[in-house]
């Protein structure tokens, strides 16, 4: 079973920022927090990930709660292009990687 | 070219015949996956390979067999193709750095099975 939660769809205008939130009660202290999104059927594309400390690239940044059972994953400015399903997984090194259904994130014009 | 490439990238066949979807990969990496996704549905993982030697199975793995034939190769197998087989197959690849472990995606393989 999947090891995180998150809602099954959301909206955010274009040109916003769109804050995707992840629930991972119960993460071990080795697990990383990952997000991937899905444009489409297109192959799962990487975002960005994070053990504890907060995290940004190009792309998009992670806020992780210091408990760390929970995450949002933050894109500054969103466009058309984002709209999309983001995956948040959570998984250590050797682990079988598992993905949820995900959030689907509608951008709106 | 592309990093993961999958080949077939459409296939669609008949009940009882089998199949197989080819993964090949340039990016030089040890572990390999082979997810199925069924629409409005997430990814499941089938089988997954850390290295050449080393076959695993994933949540979904009955039905499916794998062959990592190299390091840079890992094909599915549906020995005998049933109509609730008809999904989107994605292969994957990582090289796990420090503590991380990042998957890169083929861009798919959908199957139809009649």
């Amino acid at each position: 079973d999947a090891k995180t939660t998150q809602p099954p769809s959301m909206d955010c205008a274009e040109g916003r920022a769109a804050n995707l939130p992840c629930n991972h009660s119960t993460i071990s202290g080795n697990e990383y927090v990952y997000w991937y999104r899905q444009i489409h059927s297109q192959g799962p594309q990487y975002i960005i990930h994070g053990l504890k400390n907060n995290e940004t690239n190009e792309m998009a940044s992670l806020i992780i709660t210091e408990d760390r059972k929970s995450s949002t994953l933050i894109l500054p400015h969103a466009t058309l292009r984002d709209t999309a399903v983001y995956y948040c997984i959570v998984h250590s090194r050797d682990d079988k990687i598992i993905f949820g259904k995900g959030t689907r994130l509608h951008i709106l014009p | 070219d592309a990093d993961v490439t999958q080949t077939p990238r459409n296939r669609i066949t008949k009940t009882g015949k089998r199949i197989m979807l080819e993964c090949s990969q340039t990016k030089g990496h040890d572990r390999m996956y082979w997810y199925r996704q069924d629409p409005g549905l997430g990814l499941r993982l089938i089988y997954y390979s850390f290295d050449v030697k080393d076959i695993n199975k994933g949540e979904i793995s009955d039905g499916y067999s794998v062959s990592r034939q190299a390091q840079a190769k890992f094909s599915l197998s549906l020995e005998s193709a049933i109509p609730n087989q008809t999904a989107l197959y994605f292969c994957a690849t990582s090289e796990p750095g420090a503590g991380a472990n990042v998957l890169t995606f083929g861009a798919g393989s959908r199957l139809t099975v009649l």
